[in-house]
């Protein structure tokens, strides 16, 4: 049980928008510790898509996006692709935990 | 192009202790810019993030494994190292290295190890 709380699984369809949210504490996210996202295809190592709550790494699409407000934070995914479907994974901070991740996020691409 | 490479046992057997090397090529280890960290994922279940480690040799753990876990660094050879004592079957995991960039908190990790499978298994 993590302490970064993630919808097991989402769907969405083909050029569609869909958000993964991430919902803490006041020990973690709700302090203000940044939220990164990360992107695991099946078999390969995890992926960074988003760090400090909003800005994506060179390389990107800027398909997705990534917002934060109290308590928690979302990633979001226009123009959905086939390629997309994955497991999404937050990551945060929490002040008795150190760096915790949330339990992942099952992506399926109708 | 930063690659880091996990090498060590596939399989450990109960109550000894799991060590894994990391080898990072195409970067250096005694960068400012970063930290060195392990992250690990039980087969069908989420990450657990282990610990982390700067070149300097400072040390964060995750509270939960502190008691068992060693982090360490030789910046001679670019590698880095995990040990993990007293290990169980719960230890069974995908054992990543990885690399974290030192902004904010928590430090994103923007390059990863491919992973290695380690089974604790008498």
């Amino acid at each position: 049980q993590s302490v970064l709380t993630q919808p097991p699984s989402v769907s969405g369809a083909p050029g569609q928008r869909v958000t993964i949210s991430c919902t803490g504490s006041s020990s973690n996210i709700g302090a203000g510790y940044d939220v990164h996202w990360y992107q695991q295809l099946p078999g390969t190592a995890p992926k960074l898509l988003i760090y400090g709550n909003s800005n994506r790494p060179s390389g990107v699409p800027d398909r997705f996006s990534g917002s934060k407000s109290g308590t928690s934070a979302s990633l979001a995914i226009s123009g959905l692709q086939a390629e997309d479907e994955a497991d999404y994974y937050c990551q945060s901070y929490d002040s008795s935990l150190s760096g915790v991740f949330g339990g992942g996020t099952k992506l399926t691409v109708l | 192009q930063l690659q880091l490479q996990e090498s060590g046992p596939g399989l450990v057997k109960p109550s000894e202790t799991l060590s894994l090397t990391c080898t990072v090529s195409g970067g250096s280890i005694s960068s400012s810019s970063y930290y060195w960290g392990w992250i690990r994922q039980p087969p069908g279940k989420g990450l657990e993030w282990i610990g982390s480690i700067y070149y300097s040799g400072s040390t964060y753990y995750n509270p939960s494994l502190k008691s068992r876990v060693t982090i360490s660094v030789d910046t001679s050879k670019n590698q880095f190292s995990l040990k993990l004592s007293s290990v169980t079957a719960a230890d069974t995991a995908v054992y990543y290295c990885a690399r974290h960039r030192s902004v904010g908190v928590p430090h994103p990790i923007d390059y990863w190890g491919q992973g290695t499978l380690v089974t604790v298994s008498s």
